[in-house]
């Protein structure tokens, strides 16, 4: 069982629209949750990172924790042709310090 | 504040060879992890390493190693290479606490042939 998954996409939004990417864990232990974005041909950008149930905005982005449905999303408001990338939802693993990542979420968004 | 640095950036082996990456961390930061990525696996951890110290490491053949300076500065070492080991391999960096917030270097591309 994949300890984090992702719905590969493609995703596409039109420009000015909201982006809503999902990513669902197996460990409930889990305790930190971050979301990169990685263009292609580039390494992986810290886009966003959650600890606490609920939500936390920054700027555009927001990014919703759900311990109980092990369940984390990242939603971009007023998505941009500049946003097009693929989005990596990463957990810490049991010991804290490995990450696991998801095999991301390509978004393309639309002008 | 410079940023995790890599090299080399891109490199050619062919099959058998060993072949060692360099990473240096965010000044300040003593956490350096290595992951490798792939198109059909994705991102994998291969092992973290904090004060000079492997902490975790991750399911990969005992081909893979690394160590850590005491300046941070970490290597990783892969040696009788495989046509599978051509990948993006990718450095990050931490301050090493629990909450790991992980900063990715460009990472160096090892083509195998």
């Amino acid at each position: 069982q994949k300890e984090v998954e992702q719905n590969s996409g493609p995703l596409s939004v039109p420009e000015g629209a909201i982006a809503s990417l999902n990513c669902t864990y197996s460990d409930r232990g889990s305790q930190s949750f971050f979301w990169y974005r990685q263009y292609s041909g580039k390494s992986p950008e810290l886009i966003m990172f959650i600890y606490s149930n609920g939500d936390k905005e920054d700027g555009r982005f927001t990014a919703q924790l759900n311990k109980a449905s092990q369940y984390v999303s990242l939603l971009i408001r007023d998505s941009q042709p500049s946003d097009s990338a693929t989005y990596l939802c990463a957990v810490n693993s049991n010991s804290g310090y490995a990450l696991n990542f998801g095999k991301g979420t390509s978004l393309l968004v639309t002008p | 504040k410079a940023g995790v640095t890599q090299t080399p950036r891109y490199l050619i082996k062919t099959r058998g060879q060993q072949v060692t990456l360099s990473c240096s961390p965010i000044s300040g930061h003593r956490s350096v992890s290595w992951y490798q990525q792939t198109p059909g696996q994705g991102l994998q951890f291969l092992f973290e390493y904090f004060s000079e110290t492997q902490r975790n490491k991750g399911n990969f053949p005992g081909r893979f190693s690394g160590r850590q300076f005491s300046n941070s500065r970490s290597e990783m070492n892969v040696s009788t290479l495989e046509l599978g080991d051509s990948a993006l391999y990718l450095c990050a960096s931490s301050l090493g606490t629990n909450y790991n917030e992980q900063f990715f270097g460009p990472g160096t591309r090892l083509t195998v042939l």
